[in-house]
């Protein structure tokens, strides 16, 4: 069975850092494209940043210079280092898993954690 | 990099069938035959439900079924059951990213 278990969250103050961690289990991670979505208080989901199998990393402009995704396959895990986290960074982050992934996209995401919570705040 | 456009709330009796429409531009929906469907119960992963616009995982029921005409694509839920009553999401391919809806919450009345 495919499991996806995020940690790392909490509180944090603006400007500040987090770094959210991935661990997969019940499939070949390193052969897979991983990504971050999140998904702020009463908003929809919003992709945050993928990395390839060979670890190219991909983020959309409103985290670019800020996030950094990474991968450690030998550990079956991915993570998220977030630095210079703003209000508009609270959110529930997701882990997924991306299928037939170009670049920064993917056709579909099959597998997702639990999600984890991300405040930035005073 | 604008977020798809869904109704917020659909609802129907048991039974009926409901459609969520989830409207892009011809720079996603329009462009690519990637569109996937999540459902999403609340303090809970989101699950997939369809993906390639009618795709259906191993385990969904026949009951969702997908579709796309231009840049709106379409989730119908038919025969709906009381576990059906949750949020769900569309999610297109755009080339660069992959860009999502914002959520149509489904009530079972």
């Amino acid at each position: 069975e495919v499991q996806l278990v995020e940690s790392g969250g909490g509180l944090v103050q603006p400007g500040g850092s987090l770094r959210l961690s991935c661990a997969a289990s019940g499939f070949t991670f390193s052969i897979f494209d991983m990504h971050w979505v999140r998904q702020g208080p009463g908003k929809g989901l919003e992709w945050v940043s993928g990395i390839g199998t060979a670890g190219d990393t991909y983020y959309p402009d409103s985290v670019k210079g800020r996030f950094t995704i990474s991968r450690e396959d030998a550990k079956n895990s991915f993570f998220l280092q977030m630095n210079s986290l703003r209000a508009g960074d609270t959110a529930v982050y997701y882990c997924a898993r991306g299928r037939y992934c170009s670049g920064g996209a993917c056709r579909y995401f099959d597998s997702w954690g639990q999600g984890i919570l991300v405040t930035v705040s005073s | 990099q604008s977020a798809l456009t869904q109704p917020r709330s659909v609802s129907g009796s048991p039974g009926q069938s409901v459609t969520i429409s989830c409207t892009g531009t011809s720079s996603d929906v329009g462009a690519y035959k990637y569109i996937s469907w999540l459902q999403q119960y609340p303090g809970k992963a989101p699950k997939l439900i369809i993906f390639d616009v009618t795709k259906r995982p191993s385990g969904v029921p026949a009951r969702f079924s997908g579709s796309k005409s231009g840049n709106t694509a379409s989730l119908t839920i038919s025969g709906l059951q009381a576990d059906d009553e949750a949020d769900y999401y569309c999610c297109s391919f755009a080339g660069a990213y992959n860009v999502f809806g914002g959520g149509t919450k489904v009530t079972v009345l």
